[in-house]
Parts: C-alpha cells; sequence; structure tokens
C-alpha cells in the first residue's frame, strides 16, 4: 500500500505570497497524482490531475509539478479564499490513498 | 451538467443497518468508476472503496473489506454504500466522487451520526 506524506501540516502564509505544499509516496506513483482544496463545511474539489494539469475553472496561480516520488503544489499569489486544506492523492495502484493534508493559514 | 446527489444525513444507533445512496447524472452514469470517501469529524480524507457501476467491479481499501458493501443499479445511476452492523466510530462525512482524471465530480456529502 502506497503511504502518502504530505509537508507541512502546517503553513502559514501572507495574502499575496507564494505557497508550496509538498507531497512524498513511499513508491512512485508516476505522474498519477491529483491535489484537492477543502474549505471548511464543504466538499473537496479537483485542483490538479496528472500531477500538473489544472482541473476545469481552477485559477492559472495554482500548478502542480513532479513525478515519480516527489510532488509539490504552488500557489503563486495567495488570494482570500485559498486559505483551506489541501490534499494530495496518488491514484496509480490500489488502494489509492490521500495525504494527511497540509492546512493553508493566514499568517 | 454532471451532479452526484446524495441522500440525506443518518442518525442511527450502534448495531443497526444503513445503506445511504449517490445518484449521478448529466454523464454517462456506467462509464466511469464512482468512489466512496470517509472523513471523521476533524481528520482527513480515506479511499473506502470504488465501484464500476458498468459491471459492478468493486474494489476496497484493505481498512475497510468486509466492514462496508459498495453495490450499484445502474438502471437508476445510483451507487450506494451500507453497513450491516453500525458502530460509533462509523460516525463520520461521507462523500462518493466520480473518478475522471483524479475525483473530478463530488457528492455534497453524507453524514452519519452513531450514537446509543
Amino acid at each position: 500500500e502506497i503511504v502518502m506524506t504530505q509537508s507541512p501540516a502546517t503553513l502559514s502564509v501572507s495574502p499575496g505570497e507564494r505557497a508550496t505544499l509538498s507531497c512524498r509516496a513511499s513508491q512512485s506513483v508516476s505522474s498519477n497524482l491529483a491535489w484537492y482544496q477543502q474549505k471548511p463545511g464543504q466538499a473537496p474539489r479537483l485542483l490538479i490531475y496528472g500531477a500538473s494539469t489544472r482541473a476545469t475553472g481552477i485559477p492559472a496561480r495554482f500548478s502542480g509539478s513532479g513525478s515519480g516520488t516527489e510532488f509539490t503544489l504552488t500557489i503563486s499569489s495567495l488570494q482570500s479564499e485559498d486559505f483551506a486544506v489541501y490534499y494530495c492523492q496518488q491514484y496509480n495502484n490500489w488502494p489509492y490513498s490521500f495525504g494527511q493534508g497540509t492546512k493553508l493559514e493566514i499568517k | 451538467e454532471v451532479q452526484l446527489v446524495q441522500s440525506g444525513a443518518e442518525v442511527k444507533k450502534p448495531g443497526e443497518s444503513l445503506k445511504i445512496s449517490c445518484k449521478g447524472s448529466g454523464y454517462s452514469f456506467t462509464s466511469y468508476w464512482i468512489g466512496w470517501v470517509r472523513q471523521m469529524p476533524g481528520k482527513g480524507l480515506e479511499w473506502m472503496g470504488i465501484i464500476y457501476p458498468g459491471d459492478s467491479d468493486t474494489r476496497y481499501s484493505p481498512s475497510f473489506q468486509g466492514q462496508v458493501t459498495i453495490s450499484a443499479d445502474k438502471s437508476i445511476s445510483t451507487a450506494y454504500l451500507q453497513w450491516s452492523s453500525l458502530k460509533a466510530s462509523d460516525t463520520a462525512m461521507y462523500y462518493c466522487a466520480r473518478l475522471g482524471r483524479g475525483l473530478d465530480y463530488w457528492g455534497q456529502g453524507t453524514l452519519v451520526t452513531v450514537s446509543s
């Protein structure tokens, strides 16, 4: 079973600054990696699939990179609506698995 | 418009059975896997299992194998998640989601509360 590890657990960033979130897989997942955003009281929303492709309607300030075991989600200039919890998830091998999440909070 | 609409919140007692639903619309329901995801209060997301409504091929995460049953009725574009004997530790929000490129569409969630 592939274990996904996200870091840091909490990231404090000021609006307008850049945020960089990391995700590591315990074994290669190729580019079969997605990122999700979840706000309180809402279902998660797909941001990135295939490690680097933005989902429909996702702003260009969100970008994903990486392959194999190391992945990064970058938010280039944080807006107030971006403060949320972010999850990575691999869909290369069943059982698919999520990371434990990174909470992005306002500094 | 693609939509997944889940059944409403449930309050149950330990030992009771439960079946919750997820109805898809706006796309070919038989052509995409549907996943079920658990989120316990204040915690992260956990994969429970997936089903392909086209042929009912089903896979379970090891933690949930034998604990729940996932099924689908393609004639009414609906997937199900059921328990035969609920425990207090089953208290959580349960989401269904379509597996396209990633989980691209999500239901609104069904809150299940198990309490004596």
